[in-house]
Formats: structure tokens, C-alpha cells, sequence
């Protein structure tokens, strides 16, 4: 059951450019859409997060696109730094009850000096 | 910053033995979760706790897992009699308990079962 496939395990960059990590769910149920950061041996960090209802959302060097028709999403970093580099993890949830989130599989950026 | 902490960062433990992993979530925050993941595998969704009862739980969830919230301000998951397959990373995480709120995760738990 991959409701949340994030396609490439891994991605390297170098820094300043930009890095794009890709996430595709399934569930059109899904109406909320996260952005995770993990380093090793801690738990997940927030990052940003979109509501279906829009588009795009930026902060700072982070902007989440999601394309509902295309049941994808994804994240850009501009300009990525070398603190950058850990697994990213997409995750999804439904409005319905408490706030299960579904995971992707995790993309290991790692920017490059 | 307030944050969600788990103790113990470690836990190893032979099979057949109980566990108990506890967390403490943000203090204003009403949902409350736990999340596993295997080494090399996605983060599953174990269990969401609202209100003093469990809201949604996964079928990984079985009749071996249990969560209290004894007091205030602890949260834990219990596993009864722990199997080798139980060995894995366990997230505790809360949330303010609105729609389309991000969960906060605590650093995790290592479980080893031997």
C-alpha cells in the first residue's frame, strides 16, 4: 500500500543551486500535504506543509508546488546549503478525525560544497 | 522552543518481554501518536489518541500494543510481549489538534529486541 511514493531514494546537489525533491499519493482523499526533514538518530522535523486548497506555499528558502489533477508534489530548496543535507520525508493526511500521516518512502538529499 | 521527548533513547529487550516507551508531548496539545520505522523502511502510523481513547489505529496495532496516558503530561506505548519484528524506531509526535496542523516528533526511541 504506497498511498505516498517518493520515486528517487536519493539526490545530490550542489550548493547554491536548486534542489527539487518529488512526492506522488494516490488517496484523492488526501487533503493536507507535509514536508519533513530527518537526521540521523532524530525524529522527523517540519519543514512546511500545504492545504489542497492552494498551490503553492513558500517560506524562506522552502516552497512546497502541489498539483492536484497530477496527484503530485514537490519541494524546492533555493539556494540549498550543506546543512540541507538529510532524508526528506513527504507525508499526506485526510480531513477525517485525528491526523494520520502517511509517509513516503524518504529522499536522502546531500548538498555538495 | 517547546518539544516532544522520549525516553529511553535505547531500549533492548528479549523477546517475550514487555516494554514501555514513554513520551512526554507538547503540554497544550490535544492529539497524540506513535510512529514506527523499521531500518530501511518508511515511518507506518501506529496509533492516534484524542481525548483519553484511542481515535485511529493501523493494523500493525494489535492486540500486543497498548497506549495510557496516566497522567497530565505522559504518553506511552506498551508493548506486551515483544517479538524480534518489533525492532525499529518508535516516534512519539503531538498535535494542537486542529485540521492541517503539523505533528511535532520527539528524537525516538530505539527498540532492539534480541
Amino acid at each position: 500500500d504506497q498511498q505516498v511514493k517518493q520515486n528517487s531514494p536519493s539526490l545530490s546537489v550542489q550548493e547554491g543551486r536548486i534542489s527539487i525533491l518529488n512526492c506522488d499519493y494516490t488517496n484523492s482523499m488526501f487533503d493536507y500535504f507535509l514536508w519533513y526533514k530527518k537526521y540521523p538518530a532524530e525524529g522527523p522535523t517540519f519543514l512546511i506543509s500545504i492545504s489542497s486548497i492552494k498551490d503553492k506555499n513558500e517560506d524562506g528558502r522552502f516552497t512546497v508546488f502541489l498539483n492536484k489533477s497530477a496527484k503530485h508534489l514537490s519541494l524546492h530548496i533555493v539556494p540549498s546549503q550543506p546543512g540541507d543535507s538529510a532524508v526528506y520525508f513527504c507525508a499526506a493526511s485526510a480531513f477525517e478525525g485525528a491526523q494520520k500521516l502517511v509517509f513516503g518512502q524518504g529522499t536522502r538529499l546531500t548538498i555538495n560544497p | 522552543e517547546p518539544e516532544v521527548t522520549q525516553t529511553p533513547s535505547h531500549q533492548v529487550t528479549q523477546m517475550g518481554q514487555e516494554v514501555i516507551l514513554r513520551c512526554v508531548p507538547i503540554s497544550n496539545h490535544l492529539y497524540f501518536y506513535w510512529y514506527r520505522q523499521i531500518l530501511g523502511q518508511k515511518v507506518e502510523f501506529l496509533v492516534s489518541f484524542y481525548n483519553n481513547e484511542i481515535s485511529e489505529k493501523s493494523e500493525i496495532f494489535d492486540d500486543q500494543f497498548s497506549v495510557e496516558r496516566p497522567d497530565g503530561s505522559n504518553f506511552t506505548l506498551k508493548i506486551r510481549s515483544t517479538k524480534l519484528e518489533d525492532s525499529a524506531m518508535y516516534f512519539c509526535a503531538s498535535s494542537p489538534g486542529q485540521q492541517n496542523t503539523e505533528a511535532f516528533f520527539g528524537q525516538g526511541t530505539r527498540l532492539t529486541v534480541v
